[in-house]
């Protein structure tokens, strides 16, 4: 079965410095997808960024990249040049299956809480 | 408004009463999900549907059911609500497309006494 390790409950980082969210996970499959949610004390669910297990580069979306290492099955979410606007609560979700048509679901790990501080 | 929209936001309800939870969505996706959040166990999946006559339980799909009324509607419905599903509940959308990221609602609590 798969399963989705956010070994951090909270981290703290100063403002303008960059931080990386750890997650790791389980599965034997070898297409898979990996994303990463923020989830702001206002309670939305906001997607930031998709990995597939295929894909040679980490994925970037603005100041978010994804240090991917497939053999270490680690999907780590790095955040440069922090803001206050950051503080939230980061998920990071697995699906077996790459592609949106799969069979596989997204299943989340239990979550890090960030605090940026000025 | 919203592209995925749920009602109501928030509900106070007592121990044996019948709840429903409403989702509708504009985006024209195909999939459609309920997930239940509980603080320290992240999101965890209740019922999923893949088209209108596809509906499937997920993780933990006890004391719950679900219709998927029309491709842009599903609801979740608590049948005899008891305390502990008192969480924050969100509907998702998926397309079978790309890369099949999840798009929230604005989730919806509920408060079970």
């Amino acid at each position: 079965a798969q399963k989705i390790t956010q070994t951090q409950p909270g981290m703290f980082v100063q403002e303008k410095e960059a931080v990386t969210l750890d997650c790791t996970y389980d599965t034997s499959d070898q297409s898979y997808g990996l994303f990463w949610y923020k989830q702001p004390s206002s309670g939305e669910m906001i997607f930031l960024i998709y990995q597939g297990s295929y894909d040679e580069q980490n994925a970037t979306e603005g100041r978010y990249s994804l240090n991917f290492q497939k053999a270490r099955k680690s999907a780590n979410l790095v955040i440069s040049a922090s803001q206050l606007g950051d503080s939230a609560m980061y998920f990071c979700a697995m699906r077996e299956g790459l592609y949106g048509g799969s069979q596989g679901n997204l299943i989340f790990g239990k979550g890090t809480k960030l605090s940026v501080k000025p | 408004d919203a592209d995925v929209t749920q009602t109501p936001r928030n509900r106070i309800t007592k121990t044996g009463k019948r709840i429903m939870l409403e989702c509708s969505q504009t985006k024209g996706h195909d999939r459609m999900y309920w997930y239940r959040q509980d603080p320290g166990l992240g999101l965890r999946l209740i019922y999923y549907s893949f088209d209108v006559k596809d509906i499937n339980k997920g993780e933990i799909s006890d004391g719950y059911s679900v219709s998927r009324q029309a491709q842009a509607k599903f609801s979740l419905s608590l049948e005899s609500a008891i305390p502990n599903q008192t969480a924050l509940y969100f509907c998702a959308t998926s397309d079978s497309g790309n890369t099949g990221e999840l798009f929230f609602g604005e989730g919806s609590r509920l408060t079970v006494l």
